[in-house]
């Protein structure tokens, strides 16, 4: 099984509706974040969680919200979804064994959203 | 002016030739070093990783840091069709601290053909 699973794995949704991607690891790390990537413009930070008490955004938040229900669990949602939010989403995650960013990220299979 | 520039690509080389993938930045700060490789329909996985200058060689990888330049590639020799991947440098700055934030470059997409 993989250690990190994204559901779903595509979507494809209407602007205004409210969409919930979910992120779950069986590694055991601590450490996990959302990113979307967009041709041409590489990976963007959306909101990272370094333990289960603590959320902070990333260069790309407007628009997006998460939850860290639990270590092994973080969710991204679209508040109300529009259609430059079309891109694909990762879920990565690390241990914090090296501190901060530079800790080795072991990255989701993705989502791919489409928003119409 | 973005942090982190790669060329998009594509690439394409015959099997067995030398590749050399590239990425330059802006911040003076940036301290850790990475390429991320990333198959079709599958999430980055780390390729390597260095800290400050210099070379690291890992089988058929090399990768390279000019921090004087701002300047760093990654050299794959006798490449293979199975290296056909999109390949992601990413930085950082400082470790132990938000400051360290990951900076991903576009990704250089190539294809090695047989």
């Amino acid at each position: 099984d993989a250690d990190v699973t994204q559901t779903p794995r595509n979507r494809i949704t209407k602007t205004g509706k409210r969409i919930m991607l979910e992120c779950s690891q069986t590694k055991g790390h601590d450490r996990m974040y959302w990113y979307r990537q967009d041709p041409g413009l590489g990976l963007r930070l959306i909101y990272y969680s370094f333990d289960v008490k603590d959320i902070n955004k990333g260069e790309i938040s407007d628009g997006y919200s998460v939850s860290r229900q639990a270590q092994a669990k973080f969710s991204l949602s679209l508040e109300s979804a529009i259609p430059n939010q079309t891109a694909l989403y990762f879920c990565a995650t690390s241990d914090g064994t090296s501190g901060g960013f530079t800790d080795t990220q072991y990255f989701g299979p993705g989502t791919r959203l489409t928003v119409l | 002016q973005k942090e982190v520039e790669q060329d998009p690509g594509p690439l394409s080389v015959p099997e067995g030739a030398i590749v050399s993938l590239n990425c330059t930045y802006s911040n003076s700060a940036f301290q850790y070093f990475m390429w991320y490789r990333q198959y079709s329909r599958k999430g980055p996985e780390l390729l390597m990783y260095t800290y400050s200058s210099g070379n690291k060689e890992d089988g058929r990888f090399t990768a390279q840091v000019d921090k004087s330049s701002k300047y760093i590639s990654l050299f794959i020799r006798d490449s293979q069709p199975s290296d056909s991947a999109t390949y992601l440098c990413a930085m950082s700055a400082q470790r132990g601290s938000t400051l360290g934030r990951l900076y991903f470059g576009r990704g250089t997409q190539l294809t090695v053909w047989p």
